[in-house]
């Protein structure tokens, strides 16, 4: 089955620089690859997602590249804002699953002033 | 705009002890999930329905059932409560054929 590694587990950047968070994957038919982004005692919202046939998607500020032969994916945040202080998570779906969603263990982003 | 909730914010519960966390969507979503978010594990599904009075085994089922009698509503219990069960339970809920997931507010459970 699908397994997900996301590092770093914590990072922390000044205000206005750029941050990325990386995820891996194991399972090549995976297909659909989101970033959800709790802030704290709030519930994860969906941020950004990218399919399997676009290499990289923007929104804004936020960035999201994937790169299927490495089987990795990487959330890009430029000119980081205190608002972008949460935990931020990755997820991958195969096209097995049922839908279901393998979720990567979180990044703790903090933005310091 | 989708909402989920949950029926409690947070819960203190004793070793044994039968627990019930309901979650309920009004956007008519088929799918229906459960999870427990531990720091430094993610989200973990337990079950997971995609109709009425249908469920699925997620990564982590034990100790744990579900039920679906309608479809609005997902409940997730714990027969018989545990202190390992202590954590943060998330619902969350979608379109059949669409991946995006909506959560609810979660349930902070302590078992004592």
């Amino acid at each position: 089955g699908e397994n997900v590694e996301q590092h770093p587990s914590t990072l922390s950047v000044q205000e206005g620089d750029s941050a990325v968070i990386k995820c891996t994957y194991s399972d090549s038919a995976s297909n659909y690859f989101p970033w959800y982004k709790q802030e704290l005692g709030k519930r994860p919202q969906l941020i950004i997602d990218i399919r399997s046939n676009v290499g990289e998607k923007k929104d804004q500020r936020i960035a999201v590249t994937l790169n299927k032969t490495a089987k990795h994916f990487s959330l890009h945040i430029t000119e980081t804002q205190p608002e972008d202080s949460a935990v931020y998570f990755c997820a991958a779906r195969s096209v097995d699953s049922n839908y279901q969603l393998i979720w990567g263990a979180g990044t703790k982003l903090i933005i310091k002033p | 705009d989708v909402k989920v909730t949950q029926s409690s914010r947070y819960l203190v519960k004793r070793t044994g002890e039968k627990v019930f966390l309901e979650c309920v969507q009004d956007m008519d979503h088929e799918n229906m999930f459960w999870y427990r978010q531990d720091p430094g594990l993610g989200l973990r599904l337990i079950y997971f329905s995609y109709d009425v009075k249908m469920k699925e085994k997620g990564d982590i089922p034990e100790g744990y059932s579900v039920s679906r009698e309608k479809k609005e509503r997902f409940s997730l219990i714990l027969e018989s409560a545990s202190t390992n069960q202590t954590s943060m339970y998330l619902c969350a809920s979608s379109l059949l054929n669409q991946e995006t997931q909506y959560f609810g507010p979660g349930t902070r459970l302590l078992v004592l």
